[in-house]
């Protein structure tokens, strides 16, 4: 399968600071990219949708103006979480969906990024 | 909105024994997709079997096979011949068709596999 990839794989930053999360389609053009949050022992949360060029759709809970998403390219999407707070510490999974002519358009998933705000 | 519901927060089955991993949905459409992913403890989510509403016959990978049941909304996951590296998060996943769906994850069943 395709390969997504995650950078930084873990961030300890201070309250207060920002932090900016990197996921890449390495081999495939993603049209489409996805971020999750998982808290532990739970399961993954959307948190919103993006497609390359246009804004990101937030779901319904999700602070835009706290979590800034970037599609900017076809194969790289950012996620930067702004002012973090101990309560944003959390695992955080990117996933990228291209167009491989059906209508299937299978999902990979990023690695994750386990984000500590001390 | 679609939900999807695993029941079984845990399950524990024998080396070489055989599990059945539980998973219903609610929706209105008629044509979609389910899944089952696997988490393993480095948190990479691995597709693990997808299933196509439209087609009646169960899907199958290898050890893993789904049984399908549509009217009933069901949508089991069961691994045979089970072995250390199955031991696991299990979510079970539907999304509808079109590209922009997304994925609606159930809350998972954690699957240890013993000697």
């Amino acid at each position: 399968g395709a390969v997504v990839s995650q950078h930084p794989s873990w961030v300890i930053c201070k309250s207060g600071t920002s932090v900016k999360i990197e996921c890449r389609s390495l081999d495939f053009q993603a049209t489409t990219m996805f971020w999750y949050r998982q808290f532990p022992k739970q399961s993954l949360m959307l948190m919103a949708t993006s497609n390359e060029g246009s804004k990101a759709t937030y779901e319904q809970g999700v602070e835009k103006d706290k979590f800034l998403i970037n599609h900017a390219s076809l194969t790289l999407s950012t996620l930067t979480v702004t002012s973090a707070h101990p309560e944003d510490s959390s695992f955080y999974i990117c996933s990228a969906r291209g167009l491989d002519g059906g209508s299937y358009n299978e999902q990979f998933f990023g690695p994750g990024t386990r984000l500590t705000v001390l | 909105a679609q939900t999807v519901t695993q029941s079984q927060p845990e399950m524990s089955v024998q080396e070489a024994e055989t599990v059945t991993l539980s998973c219903t949905y609610d929706t209105s459409e008629s044509d979609y997709y389910l899944f089952w992913y696997k988490q393993p403890p480095s948190r990479q989510m691995i597709l693990v079997i997808r299933q196509e509403a439209y087609k009646q016959q169960n899907a199958t990978e290898n050890r893993f096979s789904v049984n399908f049941q549509k009217a009933a909304k069901s949508f089991s996951l069961k691994i045979s011949d089970s072995q250390l590296g199955d031991a696991a998060m299990y979510f079970c996943a539907y999304r509808n068709t079109g590209t922009a769906s997304k994925l609606t994850f159930g809350t998972g069943t954690r699957l240890q596999v013993t000697l």
